[in-house]
């Protein structure tokens, strides 16, 4: 089986900086992807790890550590427009790779 | 082109009719998705296509019919569907399974 954990809610105010966790338990474990979903529209690719470390994206960040089943979305110089779930998607091999959600972590960005 | 395209918009059936919703993409993406997400839900996947054969379904019940006729459409068929069933129907599409999946803008649907 699989689990994925998500802080339900989060609050910020714009220009912070907000960290999102993810902690997961799979078997095949094969990468881990954040989307940004905002309210009555489709998922946005934000970031992808498959190894060790910190992948950079001009405001976004994400880091994944295999060995602890742990990553975290880094969200800087926050703005208005930040405001929405923030989804963990983990990519799970058991002969095709398929792309299980946690339930997502909703961001409100205040001014 | 980096779209996924998904008709209709919005689509309100009753339990007894027959519907189709359609997803296209042109990136030359050969796996292909169905999901549903209902309101403050994550997406849950339904269907995974794999050059044009189908590789996963997840026990869903057999009123969704998927077909992919060719490697850029995928349709899903809805026949005799519940009230449950009402929901947001996500299409997305990637290289191959396991890459990034981009996403269509959603169907919504209701069943009255």
């Amino acid at each position: 089986g699989q689990n994925i954990d998500q802080p339900t809610e989060m609050t910020a105010t714009e220009g912070a900086i907000v960290q999102i966790n993810c902690t997961y338990q799979t078997s095949g474990f094969n990468g881990l992807f954040w989307y940004q979903q905002h309210a009555g529209e489709a998922p946005t690719f934000l970031s992808y790890n498959v190894l060790d470390g910190l992948e950079e994206k001009g405001r976004f960040s994400s880091f994944l550590s295999r060995s602890k089943g742990y990553s975290y979305l880094l969200l800087k110089e926050l703005q208005m427009k930040d405001s929405a779930s923030y989804l963990c998607a983990v990519v799970r091999n058991s002969g095709y790779s398929t792309l299980t959600f946690g339930k997502g972590t909703m961001l409100l960005v205040s001014p | 082109d980096t779209e996924v395209t998904q008709t209709p918009k919005h689509l309100v059936m009753g339990m007894t009719n027959k519907k189709s919703l359609k997803c296209e993409q042109h990136m030359g993406h050969r796996a292909m998705y169905w999901y549903k997400q209902k309101a403050k839900k994550p997406p849950e996947l339904m269907f995974v296509y794999s050059y044009e054969k189908l590789s996963i379904n997840e026990s869903v019940p057999s009123r969704f019919s998927p077909e992919c006729p060719n490697s850029s459409l995928l349709n899903l068929h809805l026949h005799a569907l519940q009230p449950e069933d009402s929901a947001l129907y996500l299409c997305a599409s990637s290289r191959q399974t396991g890459d990034e999946q981009y996403f269509g803008p959603g169907t919504r649907l209701t069943v009255t």
